[in-house]
């Protein structure tokens, strides 16, 4: 079975400001890989997805995020945070099958201060 | 931004109650999963569908919680008998299959 780690619970930034934001997975095999952001009252919004190829991956907002098969992460980052940028992030890992459920981390909330 | 509705957007329930959630997912995604986000955002797989039929589904869900997508209508999750452990954000995705989900606002459930 897989898992997913994001040590930070929270994380406080200053409006621009970089935001490094960190997700552990633990499978053996080939994992699908992402991050969604939640805003408040809302549902989960896609902002990066990694596959296979090219270890860096750009993804919405701003964001992009480096994959490393060594070290069983997926670590996103963005160069310069906006006070909208505060939400809940939640890093997320599927297997390599067909319709497979996600297994989710318990998110980062993310706080950006004017 | 995703297409796919959830409606209603919030249920209030008595303990035993039937509490009933409908989702549309985007068109042209076979595939349809349901979620169980609670407070502490711990998210639980509860059951997806290819089309009409079920994939896979958790125990619990075999239980007290039935699920259905027919053809040409919304898919629903229903619980039989509303426990207070029950309240969560119930959320409806769905996929191309290998690709990403697309993650409706989701039905918030308040059991009292």
């Amino acid at each position: 079975a897989q898992s997913v780690t994001q040590p930070d619970a929270r994380v406080t930034v200053s409006q621009g400001a970089s935001l490094q934001l960190r997700c552990k997975y633990s499978y053996s095999g080939t994992p699908y890989l992402f991050w969604y952001v939640q805003y408040p009252r809302q549902g989960l919004q896609l902002l990066l997805k990694y596959y296979s190829g090219d270890p860096v991956v750009q993804g919405v907002n701003g964001f992009e995020a480096e994959f490393s098969k060594s070290n069983s992460s997926f670590h996103p980052r963005k160069a310069s945070v906006h006070w909208s940028d505060s939400a809940v992030y939640f890093c997320a890992v599927s297997v390599d099958n067909y319709a497979q459920g996600l297994t989710f981390g318990l998110g980062t909330r993310v706080s950006v201060f004017p | 931004n995703s297409k796919v509705i959830q409606t209603p957007r919030y249920l209030v329930k008595g303990q035993g109650q039937k509490a009933k959630m409908r989702c549309i997912p985007e068109k042209g995604h076979p595939v349809v999963f349901w979620y169980q986000q609670n407070k502490n955002n711990e998210f639980k797989f509860l059951i997806n569908f290819q089309n009409q039929e079920v994939l896979q589904q958790i125990d619990m869900t075999e239980k007290r919680f039935s699920a259905e997508c027919p053809s040409n209508s919304p898919c629903s999750l229903e619980i039989q008998s509303s426990e207070a452990g029950d309240s969560a954000l119930y959320l409806c995705a769905s996929s191309q299959g290998y690709a990403e989900q697309f993650f409706g606002p989701g039905t918030r459930l308040t059991v009292l």
